[in-house]
């Protein structure tokens, strides 16, 4: 089955320990985002890729990064995670990212609570 | 991407069609409309997409202004199912660092049995 698989579903951590949220597709696609949901705000890109070793910033890259070294796997590193980051995350992916004809796949989310 | 207005939210009864306003006033010439939804505890999903003229799929129809400023998502016979948050996005073409996506609020449909 096509899938964006996410893990963990939840996690809870405290300020400024490290954690890496786990992001994998099994489409072969090339294009691969993160995004936060907070109540009131929507959807925000956090960072992009269009392709292993590309990476690029969204709307709100403070406090994350990522990494792209296999095509199928992006994940979302916070090196000192703080409160403001207590979120829910979405990874997505699209064959080309270029393409407007092109869909979105979203993962299942990913509920973070930093104490 | 077009900056997209949709009204908080809207009510529908089971069984009936529901339309879902979107205004793109600052949508240029080359932006497709697409169109997600998030229903509770998941990811969003795609719903539907056009460019110019009218499109249907199994999900919905969209039907998008002759000037482009405004689309109208179309669900035919709406179900408890159909229960979600619709977002409207503006898509630019040519990707790359234009290839940012702001989903927006969205409009949170609530069906009624």
């Amino acid at each position: 089955e096509a899938q964006v698989t996410q893990n963990p579903r939840y996690l809870i951590t405290v300020t400024g320990k490290k954690l890496t949220v786990t992001c994998s597709q099994n489409m072969n696609h090339e294009y691969m985002s993160w995004y936060r949901q907070d109540p009131g705000l929507g959807l925000r890109q956090i960072y992009y890729s269009m392709n292993v070793e590309v990476t690029d910033k969204g709307d709100v890259p403070e406090g994350y990064k990522v990494s792209r070294k296999e095509k199928r796997n992006f994940p979302l590193i916070l090196e000192s995670p703080s409160p403001n980051q207590t979120s829910l995350y979405f990874c997505a992916s699209s064959p080309t990212g270029i393409g407007i004809n092109e869909k979105l796949f979203f993962g299942s989310g990913t509920q973070l609570s930093v104490l | 991407d077009a900056k997209t207005t949709q009204p908080n939210s809207m009510e529908s009864n089971e069984e009936e069609p529901v339309h879902l306003p979107c205004n793109h006033s600052t949508i240029s010439g080359t932006d497709y409309i697409h169109w997600y939804r998030q229903l509770p505890s998941q990811g969003p999903e795609y719903v539907i997409h056009g460019l110019t003229s009218n499109v249907n799929n199994r999900m919905a129809s969209l039907a998008i202004a002759e000037d482009r400023k405004s689309s109208t998502l179309i669900l035919h016979r709406a179900t408890l199912r159909d229960a979600a948050v619709y977002y409207c996005i503006g898509m630019k073409d040519g990707g790359g660092s234009n290839y940012k996506l702001t989903f927006g609020k969205g409009t949170l449909l609530t069906v009624n049995p």
